[in-house]
């Protein structure tokens, strides 16, 4: 049971480029989350999803693309990379009834250059 | 635009001491909230979650909240300099999809 992964763990873009970030989990949860934190800040959402194929713009949408074809996968899109995107970027899953609480990935930790 | 206030710290607290960490939120309509440890580098990591006024005890930790006051707070008693991470104050709205609103958390530091 591996909870909630992601890749890659850092990278590092050139500006302009595109890349996707993964998240995959085993726990069967309904709710995905990505989120954003900058050095000394709290969590941003930037995209989250109810379920397969229903996905929805959190507080900082802008750049950024998502997709939900599975339960498992939840993969988030940069395109045309800028340096404001630089930043640590985590998954988490949240199951709507009993134990209540998020679980997060390990992050990855990423930088536009 | 829900904000949740903490005081970034850094917080530091002697071996053994209760460590007291606070949050406010704006947005009354509220439902859950839940504190976050997080070490350098790491991602956050679930220490409490509160749902009601009042008190919740687990272990060396106990969550307050007073909705009235829009006001949550973790006690971590005998502080040890494991305890020494950023601590997040997190809240959601409401139940279903509500993604969670974070503060920018309390560095908390537990001196030997």
């Amino acid at each position: 049971n591996a909870g909630v992964t992601q890749t890659p763990k850092f990278r590092i873009l050139k500006i302009g480029q595109s890349m996707t970030l993964q998240c995959a989990q085993d726990m069967n949860h309904n709710y995905m989350y990505w989120y954003r934190q900058d050095p000394g800040m709290g969590l941003k959402l930037i995209y989250y999803s109810v379920g397969a194929g229903i996905t929805d713009k959190g507080e900082v949408p802008n750049g950024y693309n998502v997709s939900r074809s599975t339960t498992e996968d939840f993969p988030l899109r940069l395109e045309l990379a800028a340096p404001s995107q630089t930043s640590v970027y985590f998954c988490a899953t949240y199951r709507a009834l009993g134990v209540y609480g998020y679980t997060f990935g390990s992050g990855t930790r990423l930088t536009v250059v | 635009q829900k904000e949740v206030e903490q005081n970034s710290g850094p917080l530091s607290v002697p071996e053994g001491a209760i460590a007291s960490l606070n949050c406010t939120y704006s947005d009354r309509g509220s439902q859950s909230f839940f504190w976050y440890r997080q070490y350098s580098g790491k991602s956050p990591e679930l220490i409490m979650s509160i749902y009601s006024n009042g008190d919740k005890e687990d272990g060396r930790f106990t969550a307050q909240l007073n909705k009235a006051s829009q006001y949550v707070s973790l006690l971590i008693r005998d502080s040890q300099p494991s305890d020494s991470a950023t601590y997040l104050c997190a809240v959601k709205a409401g139940g279903g999809a509500d993604g969670l609103t974070f503060g920018k958390g309390t560095h908390l530091i537990i001196q030997p």
